[in-house]
């Protein structure tokens, strides 16, 4: 099992483009999550999702969107890159109340 | 807003000596708390979960214990080697949620020296 891989592992974005950052799971995890990780901040939850076809609002949603069309898979994008999006991104899936991590996608925002 | 809180922020040990890292969280209406590793560069890896209703949990050299009721989780390393040495993470899970969500602090960073 590869469990939660991330894609890409690195990207840098000039302010105002557009990207989606892809986390899939093949541990068949019905919750998905993305956090994002700043210095001195801690993880924050971005948005989530309880099941195929379902997303939710976390912590910080402002200038980011997502979808979860097939229950492996959680999309996250962002319409219009500002320099505040610089952050480590990492995803996540459960299935009960242990949550798996995958290594995470580096974005610079310029 | 649950507000989580890790003291030091870093910590240096030399290689065999037992250690505690402190975790402290301004809601005590949580689910569960879990504390992770992170490597640098690298994502988080579980290490342990206490349920609310549990007072510690232990794994290998690892015991963690939770005090809900004064928001406090410690986490206990025995003997610590060179290969501890990472960034450990603590979070807890608020009440009445859909998913586990997390609120996570923001780390202690462990070296251990040889």
């Amino acid at each position: 099992n590869a469990g939660v891989t991330q894609t890409p592992k690195f990207r840098v974005l000039k302010t105002g483009q557009s990207m989606t950052l892809l986390c899939a799971q093949d541990m068949n995890h019905e919750y998905m999550y993305w956090y994002r990780q700043d210095p001195g901040m801690g993880l924050r939850l971005i948005h989530y999702s309880v099941g195929e076809g379902t997303t939710a609002k976390g912590e910080v949603p402002d200038g980011y969107n997502v979808s979860r069309l097939k229950k492996q898979n959680f999309l996250l994008g962002l319409e219009s890159a500002a320099p505040s999006q610089t952050s480590v991104y990492f995803c996540a899936s459960s299935k009960g109340y242990e949550q798996y991590f995958g290594p995470g996608t580096r974005l610079t925002v310029t | 807003k649950q507000e989580v809180t890790q003291i030091p922020a870093a910590l240096s040990v030399p290689e065999g000596e037992n250690l505690v890292l402190n975790c402290s969280f301004t809601d005590s209406a949580i689910y569960n708390l879990q504390w992770f590793r992170q490597d640098p560069g690298k994502g988080l890896t579980s290490l342990l979960l206490i349920q609310s209703s549990q007072r510690e949990q232990t794994s290998g050299r690892l015991n963690a214990s939770l005090d809900k009721s004064s928001g406090r989780s410690t986490l206990y390393i025995a003997a610590s080697q060179p290969g501890d040495s990472a960034t450990y993470l603590c979070a807890v899970s608020p009440h009445q949620t859909g998913a586990n969500n997390l609120f996570f602090g923001t780390g202690t960073r462990l070296t251990v020296i040889p």
